[in-house]
C-alpha cells in the first residue's frame, strides 16, 4: 500500500539532456513538495504545489521545473542537467499548510553523466 | 534567517545507553518543530513533533524556546534505533518554509 511513489529510483542523464522525474500519491493531499538532497546534506526544498498553485523556493535554479496535471501526480523537470545537479530527490506530500506530517517518497538518485 | 543545526554527524552508543540527539534552531517567527527519521532503505518519514508532545518508540523531545532547542532523547537506545535522524522546522502561517538540519546518523551497538 505505497503511499508516495517516485519513478524511476535510479535515472542516468546525460549533461544537458532533458530528464524527467515522476511522483505519485494516493493520500489525496493537497501539497506536494520536491526536494533535492545531496550526500551528507540536509534535504533541500525546491519548490512545491498546493493543488493547483505552485510555490517555488527563492534559490530554486530556472533549470528545475515543476508540473501538476492532477492532484495525484507531479514532475520534476531538469531542462539542462549539470554535473552539480546529481543527487536524492525527493518527493513528499502533507494534507494541508504548517504543521501537517510530510509523507515521504522513497526518492529518485540522479546521476549525471 | 532561519536555520536548523544538529552539530553532530554521527553518534555511537552501546545498547542500553541513553541517547540525545541535540537540535537548535534560529527561527523569528512561530516554529513548529519535527523528527523525522530514516532506517537503512527505508524512506524518511515523521518520528514525532513538539505539539503533540508524544513518546514514539521510546524517544522524547522537548521544545525549549529559551535555548531554541529541540533535542531528541531516549533513556535506553536499542539496537533498531540505529538510523539518520533530521531535525525539521515549520514556520506556523507561513507553511511554503520548512527546513530541516543535516542529520544525525545513530550507531547503537551491540
Amino acid at each position: 500500500d505505497a503511499m508516495v511513489i517516485q519513478n524511476p529510483r535510479y535515472q542516468v542523464t546525460q549533461f544537458g539532456k532533458p530528464v524527467t522525474l515522476s511522483c505519485s500519491q494516493t493520500l489525496n493531499h493537497n501539497v506536494m513538495y520536491w526536494y533535492q538532497q545531496k550526500s551528507s546534506q540536509a534535504p533541500k526544498l525546491l519548490f512545491h504545489y498546493y493543488d493547483k498553485d505552485f510555490n517555488n523556493e527563492a534559490d530554486t535554479p530556472d533549470n528545475f521545473q515543476s508540473r501538476r496535471p492532477n492532484t495525484s501526480f507531479c514532475f520534476l523537470d531538469i531542462r539542462s542537467p549539470g554535473l552539480g545537479d546529481a543527487a536524492m530527490y525527493l518527493c513528499a506530500t502533507s494534507r494541508g499548510a504548517s504543521g501537517y506530517e510530510q509523507y515521504f517518497g522513497p526518492g529518485t538518485r540522479l546521476t549525471v553523466t | 534567517a532561519q536555520r536548523v543545526t544538529q552539530p553532530e554527524k554521527l553518534l555511537s552508543v552501546f545498547k542500553g545507553a541513553p541517547v540525545e540527539l541535540k537540535c537548535n534552531y534560529s527561527y523569528s517567527g512561530s516554529p513548529e518543530l519535527f523528527w523525522y527519521v530514516q532506517y537503512s532503505r527505508q524512506r524518511l518519514q515523521l518520528l514525532l513533533r513538539h505539539i503533540s508532545r508524544e513518546s514514539i518508540k521510546g524517544f522524547t523531545a522537548d521544545l525549549n524556546k529559551g535555548e531554541t532547542s529541540f533535542h531528541l532523547k531516549k533513556p535506553f537506545a536499542q539496537e533498531e534505533d540505529s538510523a539518520m535522524y533530521y531535525c525539521a522546522l515549520s514556520g506556523l502561517g507561513n507553511f511554503n518554509k520548512f527546513y530541516f538540519g543535516s542529520g544525525t546518523k545513530l550507531n547503537v551497538k551491540p
